[in-house]
């Protein structure tokens, strides 16, 4: 079956670093999705990976491993604004989200 | 730009009664449209989607239905709510061209079924 692995809960430090990590075992790869979602809202587009590598942007960076199955969200210069759930989604072979349950992120002062 | 909405924001609804929630694109034309239910604890569930006027997939069997009557028009009915059907419901579109498959989301509708 496919499956898509990430922590449940993780509590940070505002101005810290912290890194999501994000597994996943799918019929075939499309790329990978992060999305952030606060409570209660829907959830807005963060990142998209398909090539291996670190992808940039601001304060947020995404990492891909395709041979490990293996992506992480890196979020810099935390900001109490940051405490949301982050969803790690991956395009399979038909070009189908497969969903993680997310990552319930907190930050505290 | 484009936009997305959907209605209600929430909805408390006996067992057994209908269900209607409906969801409009603005600003795009023949988008790919989504319904998906969010239960706690797990990931997004795809419930239908659409490629096009009248055209509907379904991904799970159950008592829900969707339909597509116009090009940026997406509706989720039931004809009886179940408990199980309680739940977090999301509308979203893509662009039918788009290399990525990038989702933007509705606000979402919270419904209760008592």
């Amino acid at each position: 079956g496919q499956n898509i692995d990430q922590p449940t809960e993780m509590t940070a430090t505002e101005g810290a670093i912290v890194q999501i990590n994000c597994t996943y075992q799918t019929s075939g790869f499309n790329g990978l999705f992060w999305y952030q979602q606060h409570a209660g809202e829907a959830p807005t587009f963060l990142s998209y990976n398909v090539l291996d590598g670190l992808e940039e942007k601001g304060r947020f960076s995404s990492f891909l491993s395709r041979s490990k199955g293996y992506s992480y969200l890196l979020l810099k210069e935390l900001q109490m604004k940051d405490s949301a759930s982050y969803l790690c989604a991956v395009m399979d072979s038909n070009y189908q989200l497969i969903w993680g349950a997310g990552t319930k992120l907190i930050i505290k002062p | 730009s484009q936009t997305i909405h959907q209605w209600p924001a929430t909805l408390v609804q006996p067992v057994g009664s209908p269900l209607s929630l409906e969801c409009t694109v603005e600003g795009t034309s023949n988008p790919n449209l989504y319904w998906y239910r969010q239960a706690a604890g797990r990931g997004l569930q795809l419930l239908f989607y659409s490629v096009g006027i009248g055209q509907i997939s379904s991904e799970v069997p159950q008592n829900l239905s969707a339909s597509r009557p116009q090009d940026r028009q997406f509706i989720l009915s039931s004809k009886k709510l179940l408990l199980s059907d309680s739940g977090f419901y999301l509308c979203a579109w893509s662009r039918a061209d788009s290399n990525t498959g990038e989702l933007f989301f509705g606000e979402g509708s919270r419904l209760t079924v008592l």
